[in-house]
């Protein structure tokens, strides 16, 4: 199946910092979401871009689908930025197993 | 409901008792997901139900495993004789479709098998 890799699987940042996550697959995709899980558990859907750049906020994300990547950018990071971020891809052949999730990259906002 | 309901919220259960986990997808949503989610990993497709369409349950560990979804509703996730390893929280997400729009969760459902 599709792999996917996150990078860096850790990082450690102090407020009004920026920062960079990036994601790699192995195949073509038609669907590649971002979602951050809070240190509470919840999952929340922070984009749906499997080609593209999109913003929100303090947030971008763009993905190169021709060179399989995706790339989260966090700007003027807050505490509550804290937690994991998993890029989550579909590969355009189809099949009916779902998104197949990285294994998130552990972000550490200090105050 | 305005989002994904799972229920319950935690479960405690012995070893080798039944359970059942229930997720209320979004309305309107045809696509829905399980997940299974180990203390401080990543997230494991369990199976996926599209539409009417036969559900793949390639990524269901064993055949103690199972999940019913009646029509484009809610859905029940089903694991017996229940294992010490099968202790995770399970993730339930729905989609409005396959591969085109974005995936909400819910809040999930904490199993511990004692």
């Amino acid at each position: 199946g599709i792999q996917v890799e996150q990078s860096p699987p850790d990082l450690i940042l102090q407020e009004g910092a920026n920062s960079t996550l990036r994601c790699n697959f192995s195949d073509s995709v038609n669907n590649l979401q971002w979602f951050h899980q809070n240190p509470w558990g919840q999952l929340i859907n922070l984009f749906y871009i499997p080609s593209g750049t999109k913003q929100n906020g303090r947030l971008s994300a763009t993905t190169v689908a021709t060179e399989r990547y995706s790339l989260l950018y966090i700007s003027s990071s807050q505490t509550t930025d804290s937690g994991v971020y998993f890029c989550a891809v579909e590969p355009s052949g189809g099949g009916a197993d779902g998104l197949t999730f990285g294994k998130g990259t552990h972000l550490i906002i200090q105050p | 409901g305005a989002g994904v309901s799972q229920s319950p919220s935690n479960k405690v259960t012995e070893k080798g008792k039944d359970v059942e986990l229930r997720c209320d997808p979004i309305s309107g949503h045809t696509a829905l997901y399980w997940y299974r989610q180990r203390l401080g990993q990543g997230l494991e497709f369990l199976i996926y139900f599209q539409g009417n369409s036969a559900p793949d349950k390639s990524g269901l560990p064993s055949d103690r495993f199972s999940a019913e979804r009646t029509g484009e509703s809610v859905s029940t996730l089903t694991i017996q004789r229940t294992q010490q390893e099968d202790s995770a929280v399970y993730l339930c997400a729905s989609s409005l479709g396959p591969g085109n729009s974005p995936l909400h969760f819910g809040n999930g459902t904490r199993l511990t098998v004692t």
